[in-house]
């Protein structure tokens, strides 16, 4: 089961932030939460990861609140190329291994 | 510096056939995890492996699939006597270790069982 919710569907004008919530409320105090991205059906692409701190880098910024409970990916100044699938993963010890559980992700749309 | 590859891209299998995906890590990585992805649905853990061990196959059907990465080559997943419900996007990842390290993804093999 996914341990994170988020929105199904979003747009974002070209140009603007785009903004894509995260629930994770169950998460763990050793549990990073992870961005990928998946364009049409290619592979997901990594984008960020963080534990408790705000980070970024040249893709985009990660928001993770006091309590972890919830973290929003911002990409900064969005382009029609950012119009993909967004899946926020929460990476979980099970039975002694690191697994991924990806939920349904957020469709982003990017409009001209 | 050559990114997960995967092959074949496509396949397409008739009911009752084998199917055999292969997959090579990124250079340097030892961690390789296949994920499956129905239309619509998020990727859905399968199996982990390191070189010539199986570390976690709890995502695995019990019957049918089966996984290995051999000292040489790439991993193999095989999916025996296949079904219309194989169908499918197979994705592989890896990483350099497992603790902290993030997993780097391939391209996918669609796998179509007619």
């Amino acid at each position: 089961d996914a341990k994170t919710t988020q929105p199904p569907s979003m747009d974002c004008a070209e140009g603007r932030a785009a903004n894509l919530p995260c629930n994770h409320s169950t998460i763990s105090g050793n549990e990073y939460v992870y961005w990928y991205r998946q364009i049409h059906s290619q592979g997901p692409q990594y984008i960020i990861h963080g534990l408790k701190n705000n980070e970024t880098n040249e893709m985009a910024s990660l928001i993770i609140t006091e309590d972890r409970k919830s973290s929003t990916l911002i990409l900064p100044h969005a382009t029609l190329r950012d119009t993909a699938v967004y899946y926020c993963i929460v990476r979980v010890r099970d039975s002694g291994t690191y697994k991924y559980i990806f939920g349904t992700g957020t469709r982003l749309k990017v409009l001209a | 510096n050559a990114g997960v590859m995967q092959n074949p891209r496509h396949l397409v299998r008739r009911r009752g056939q084998e199917a055999r995906l292969r997959c090579s890590p990124m250079k340097g990585h030892s961690h390789v995890y296949w994920y499956r992805q129905l239309p619509e649905e998020g990727l859905k853990f399968m199996v982990y492996l390191q070189k010539e061990n199986i570390i976690d196959e709890s995502g695995m059907p019990k019957e049918r699939f089966s996984a290995e990465f051999p000292k040489e080559g790439p991993s193999i997943l095989r999916i025996q006597q296949v079904v219309r419900g194989d169908s499918a996007a197979y994705f592989c990842a890896s990483s350099p270790g497992q603790f902290t390290d993030t997993q780097y993804f391939g391209p996918g093999t669609r796998l179509t069982v007619l």
